[in-house]
């Protein structure tokens, strides 16, 4: 398989404030990741598709200025989440892909006060 | 465009009983289909899938999903709940070559003594 980090696994921060996720391929080296978001009660949406040395491509609703998504090495991807507000609190997941399999970090839970 | 249902939030079994995780697709193509499960405080980890092929696919521990086109369903079983199977399922859908999934809800299952 390959195992997938995510720092921090939960962040608080003030409204207005921007936080960075990081998601790190630590045995594998992931041209692609894969940025998900849950909101509570509901099922994973996909976000993002992060591309190394490219820009991402983004899902249709979702903001780019909003989720910066930055793939600048084969082993991580941050996605910083600029100006939070109380609706952007939600749980962040990042995933790779090896083997047709994808492969998911243990996530982030965003809370904005 | 493709969708998965999950029908029930919750179920619990008692353990050693039979568990029936339920899940619905929809999709324009063949679909690639998807078991995942997330323990707490843990990151999602593939269960089993179905591409091609046989219709009755095997997973990890002892869980097991068959996919009927018929249907459009692709639901998971597990002839004995153990204690440790307690956790949140997640059934998720790709079209075809596209690496992305859709997710389901999620199905928090629990198994009681």
């Amino acid at each position: 398989g390959a195992v997938v980090s995510q720092h921090p696994s939960r962040v608080i921060c003030k409204s207005g404030t921007s936080v960075k996720i990081e998601c790190r391929s630590l045995d594998f080296q992931a041209t692609t990741m894969f940025w998900y978001r849950q909101f509570p009660k509901k099922s994973l949406m996909l976000m993002a598709t992060s591309n190394e040395g490219s820009k991402a491509t983004y899902e249709q609703g979702v903001e780019k200025d909003k989720f910066l998504i930055n793939h600048a090495s084969l082993t991580l991807s941050t996605l910083t989440v600029t100006s939070a507000h109380p609706e952007d609190s939600s749980f962040y997941i990042c995933s790779v892909e090896k083997d047709e399999k994808l492969f998911f970090g243990s996530g982030t839970q965003l809370s904005v006060l | 465009a493709q969708s998965v249902t999950q029908l029930g939030s919750h179920v619990s079994v008692s353990e050693g009983a039979l568990v029936l995780l339920r899940c619905n697709y929809s999709s324009s193509v063949p679909p690639y289909l998807f078991w995942y499960v997330q323990y707490p405080n843990q990151g999602l980890q593939l269960l089993l899938k179905y591409t091609t092929g046989a219709t009755l696919v095997k997973g990890i521990n002892g869980f097991e999903a068959e996919f009927k086109k018929s249907e459009t369903s692709f639901h998971l079983t597990k002839p004995s709940a153990h204690m440790s199977d307690a956790a949140e399922y997640f059934c998720a859908v790709s079209q075809g070559g596209r690496r992305a999934l859709t997710f389901g809800s999620g199905t928090r299952l629990q198994v009681q003594p």
